[in-house]
């Protein structure tokens, strides 16, 4: 009964790797988003997508690609991991449109480790 | 510039004594949310409560309470008889409706509660 979930929960992966992270929400929300928690837990914003399109776009390498195959799943893909990518990434949904301030469900997160 | 700002960055506690979080925030919108998040050693993040800008009224749910203060901008948290499983870092946060900003959480940098037995 996971409501928002994320996979893998922890990558480990060296330097210049391409990765990617997964998240599912099963609450019939329209909007998704991913969010970075680095070293010091401070949390910002990266992306959000609603009903398949791209509505935030923050100040994000473009090492950084999300895709949405549909409104349900959010995928993140990682090119050419740098050390400074290591940090937790929260998936999240939110039930209203594009825009919204609705209440944001997270997900587990996932633990990146570049070496 | 940072919108939510949390300046206790830990607070240290003895089981059954009560803890208040402060948040002070920012913003130029007269129509925006706050937000309170739970963050468990186990990582995951837990929404605790939403408030909108035209509701001030105190809320209350079982040891939680929560003070609002447009006059002072201030959303505080507390929790009354602090228990063991109340150890976390808590997050205040704000959603603005304004545009540019819409659909953002705009977090603080949260406040490590610590609860000892």
């Amino acid at each position: 009964d996971t409501a928002v979930s994320q996979t893998p929960k922890y990558l480990v992966t060296q330097m210049g790797n391409d990765k990617s992270i997964k998240c599912e929400q099963n609450l019939g929300h329209d909007t998704m988003y991913w969010y970075k928690q680095d070293s010091k837990k401070f949390l910002k914003i990266m992306f959000s997508y609603n009903n398949k399109e791209l509505i935030i776009n923050e100040t994000v390498p473009n090492r950084f690609s999300p895709k949405s195959p549909d409104k349900a799943h959010l995928n993140l893909h990682i090119n050419s991991l740098e050390l400074g990518d290591s940090a937790v990434y929260f998936c999240a949904s939110s039930p209203g449109g594009a825009r919204t301030t609705d209440t944001q469900y997270f997900g587990p997160g996932t633990r990146l480790t570049v070496l | 510039a940072q919108k939510v700002t949390q300046a206790q960055t830990e607070i240290s506690v003895v089981e059954k004594e009560d803890v208040t979080l402060d948040c002070v925030y920012e913003t130029r919108d007269t129509t925006y949310y706050l937000f309170w998040y739970k963050q468990p050693p186990s990582g995951e993040l837990v929404f605790l409560i939403r408030r909108n800008s035209f509701d001030e009224q105190n809320e209350i749910s079982g040891r939680y309470s929560w003070n609002f203060q447009k006059s002072t901008s201030s959303f505080n948290f507390t929790i009354t008889a602090s228990q063991v499983v109340d150890s976390a870092v808590y997050f205040c946060a704000l959603s603005e409706a304004a545009t540019d900003s819409w659909g953002k959480l705009q977090f603080g940098a949260g406040t490590q509660v610590v609860v000892t037995p």
